[in-house]
C-alpha cells in the first residue's frame, strides 16, 4: 500500500511564476491537508479537502494560493506569481474517512525555492 | 488558540541512552489529541505516537513512550535505546475537537545521537 505521494519532490521557480504541487492521498483516504513548514520552523496548517470540497481553507494567504481535490485524481495546491517568500517545504497529508480525526500521514513534501 | 511550546532547540545524545523531549501544550477543550512526528534529514514526517487526551494509559510504541501527565499540560516523549538513526527534529503536534483536523505543531527538537 503506497504512502502518500508528493511531486515533485523539489521545485523551482522565479519570481512571478506559477508552481503546482500534487499530492496522491493513501489509497482509500479521502481527506487531504496542506501544510507549509517555513525554513526553521513547525508545520503550518493551510486547507483541509475533501473530494470535490474544500472544508477549511482559513490557514491560506487570501491570495495566489488556491486547492482543489478532484473527483479523479490527485490534489493540486497552486500558487501564482510566486515570491521569494513562498520558499518552503509544503506538506501535504492525508487521512482515512473513518479514522478523519486521529492519524494524518504525511507525505515526503515539495520543496519549493523561488529565485 | 492552541500552543504547542517545545522549549528544547537542540539536544545531544549517547547511543544506547534515552532521551526526553519536552513538550507543552495548552487548549481549553477537553477532547485533543497530540501526535509525535520525526523529520530526518531526508525531509520526510514520520508519525511517531499518538496519545488521546481521554487516554487512561501512556501511549507506547517500540522505542517510544508518550509520558501524559494531563494537569500540567505535558506530553513529553522518551526514546529509550538511542540510535544513531533516531538523529532527526522532532514535533510534537496537537488536535482538538474545535478544530478536529487541524494540526497544530511545536517549532521542533533536534535530536543528534553520538556514538
Amino acid at each position: 500500500n503506497a504512502g502518500v505521494m508528493q511531486n515533485p519532490r523539489h521545485l523551482v521557480r522565479r519570481r512571478g511564476q506559477e508552481a503546482r504541487l500534487r499530492c496522491s492521498p493513501m489509497k482509500g483516504h479521502s481527506h487531504v491537508y496542506w501544510y507549509r513548514q517555513l525554513p526553521e520552523e513547525g508545520l503550518k496548517f493551510m486547507v483541509y479537502l475533501q473530494k470535490e470540497n474544500i472544508i477549511d481553507e482559513s490557514g491560506m494567504p487570501k491570495e495566489r494560493f488556491s486547492a482543489e481535490f478532484p473527483k479523479e485524481g490527485p490534489s493540486i495546491l497552486r500558487i501564482q506569481q510566486v515570491v521569494r517568500g513562498d520558499s518552503a517545504a509544503y506538506f501535504c497529508a492525508s487521512s482515512p474517512r473513518d479514522r478523519a480525526y486521529n492519524e494524518q500521514f504525511f507525505g515526503p513534501g515539495t520543496r519549493l525555492t523561488v529565485l | 488558540a492552541q500552543k504547542i511550546t517545545q522549549t528544547q532547540p537542540g539536544m545531544f545524545v549517547q547511543e544506547k541512552e534515552a532521551v526526553t523531549l519536552d513538550c507543552t501544550y495548552d487548549t481549553s477543550d477537553p477532547s485533543y489529541g497530540l501526535f509525535w512526528y520525526k523529520q530526518p534529514s531526508s525531509g520526510e514526517m514520520i508519525f511517531l505516537i499518538y496519545q488521546g487526551s481521554y487516554d487512561q494509559q501512556n501511549a507506547t510504541e517500540g522505542r517510544y513512550s508518550l509520558n501524559f501527565q494531563k494537569a500540567r499540560k505535558s506530553a513529553n516523549l522518551v526514546i529509550s535505546a538511542s540510535q544513531l538513526g533516531d538523529s532527526a527534529m522532532y514535533f510534537c503536534a496537537m488536535r482538538d475537537d474545535s478544530n478536529d483536523y487541524k494540526l497544530s505543531f511545536g517549532a521542533g527538537t533536534t535530536v543528534t545521537v553520538r556514538a
